[in-house]
């Protein structure tokens, strides 16, 4: 089954830096590829996501970027604000039997924006 | 829309005890899906349904677990008896279309306490 890796665990920058995180997956056959922003209390929420026939995405200070060949996906957060501080979660969708799907998380980055 | 709407948001209870937790998706979304939280394991899926059928259950741990979506607009997740190691925030979650096509849409979670 589908297998999604994500690093760093933690990540702590100065405020107006970049930050990226990277994630890794094992299932050739998956075709979509999710972000997720996770803050303290609440259900994690979609930020941006891009499928397999595109390989860089951007929503303002937010883009993702795709490796089909290396099998890897990437968030980019630019211009960083102590309010992105927070967990981000990046997904894979993995083919299951008949003709479903399901998606599998990363473990997680938990995102530090210091002033 | 009120989005996805969980209850309890906590529950604490004693092992052997019956625990059921409530969701109600977002109203015309097809799929609803059951996670499990914790810090050693992340975010797992536990099962999931389209149409009011369950589609794939292979992430539900043992036969303690069980879940029910009598319609549209209502689903379960019971556990009895409960261990302490059931302790987790569950998340419910629905979407319009399939998971490699469809944001999904979390609610804030049930979080489980079982001593």
């Amino acid at each position: 089954g589908e297998n999604v890796e994500q690093h760093p665990s933690t990540l702590s920058v100065q405020e107006g830096d970049s930050a990226v995180i990277k994630c890794t997956y094992s299932d050739s056959a998956s075709n979509y590829f999710p972000w997720y922003k996770q803050e303290l209390g609440k259900g994690p929420q979609l930020i941006i996501d891009i499928r397999s026939n595109v390989g860089e995405k951007k929503d303002q200070r937010i883009a993702v970027t795709l490796n089909k060949t290396a099998k890897h996906f990437s968030l980019h957060i630019t211009e960083t604000q102590p309010e992105d501080s927070a967990v981000y979660f990046c997904a894979a969708s993995s083919p299951i039997s008949g003709g479903y799907n399901k998606l599998i998380f990363g473990a997680g980055t938990r995102l530090a924006v210091h002033p | 829309d009120a989005g996805v709407i969980q209850s309890p948001r906590h529950e604490v209870t004693e092992m052997g005890q019956e625990v059921t937790l409530r969701c109600k998706p977002i109203s015309g979304h097809d799929y609803l899906f059951w996670y499990r939280q914790t810090m050693m394991r992340g975010l797992e899926l536990l099962i999931y349904f389209n149409n009011n059928v369950p589609i794939d259950d292979s992430g539900m741990p043992e036969d303690r677990f069980s879940a029910k979506m009598p319609n549209a607009s209502f689903s379960t997740l019971k556990i009895q008896p409960s261990e302490p190691r059931d302790s987790a925030v569950y998340f419910c979650a629905s979407s319009l279309g399939p998971a490699n096509n469809s944001p999904l849409h979390f609610g804030n979670g049930t979080r489980l306490t079982v001593t």
